[in-house]
């Protein structure tokens, strides 16, 4: 069955520290990853996809098939990095039916 | 291109009520999906509409059900309200062409049932 984890519901970091959040996930065959991102009083909004292999304010993200993760790094947080951040997979399996981890709140502490 | 609206913002509906939601796709989307949002268990899958067909569904009960008009809106209904059913109610809009379409999000609405 197709599934996301996100192991950590809240995450806090200083200000110019590295930041890294956990996505793992299980899928039968090759899934698209996505990081979408909800930053306080806004709409959920696509961070990036593996696919494209961009780097987003700073956001990477590499698609582990061997650990079947895909972590989201950025070297050196920022206090506007602070918001929800939630991992997604869909696919052919699934019907390109997106499923959402439960989310990672992100704080940088000034 | 404006984005994905949802109507209305905020409802307050009492137990045994039902509420219908609204969606608006942005111009050319032709799927909608639904999620119920909470902060404990994140974004749950409730529906995808395509074309007025409804394509993939989440596992949730009867009294979610959803539809989508010629014009690509979609409404989403709940009956017989539980005091569960307070969450925020996103839809997402993509193209539903073939692949994997970006989805794009509205605000939501906030459902409080008392």
């Amino acid at each position: 069955a197709q599934r996301v984890t996100q192991p950590e519901k809240l995450l806090s970091v200083f200000k110019g520290a590295p930041v890294e959040l956990k996505c793992n996930y299980s899928y039968s065959g090759s899934p698209e990853l996505f990081w979408y991102v909800q930053y306080s009083r806004q709409r959920l909004q696509l961070l990036l996809r593996h696919i494209s292999r961009e780097s987003i304010k700073g956001f990477t993200a590499d698609l582990n098939k061997g650990e079947t993760s895909f972590h989201l790094k950025k070297p050196f947080a920022q206090e506007e990095d602070s918001a929800m951040y939630y991992c997604a997979l869909s696919g052919p399996n699934t019907g390109n039916q997106f499923y959402f981890g439960t989310g990672t709140s992100l704080t940088v502490i000034p | 291109k404006a984005g994905v609206t949802q109507t209305p913002r905020y409802l307050i509906k009492t137990r045994g009520q039902q509420v219908t939601l609204s969606c608006s796709p942005i111009s050319g989307h032709r799927s909608v999906s639904w999620y119920q949002q909470t902060p404990g268990q994140g974004l749950q899958f409730l529906f995808e509409y395509f074309s007025e067909t409804q394509r993939n569904k989440g596992n949730f009960p009867g009294r979610f059900s959803g539809r989508q008009f010629s014009n690509s809106r979609s409404e989403m209904n709940v009956s017989t309200l539980e005091l569960g059913d307070s969450a925020l109610y996103l839809c997402a809009s993509s193209s539903g062409l073939a692949g994997v379409s970006e989805q794009f999000f509205g605000p939501g609405t906030r459902l409080t049932v008392l």
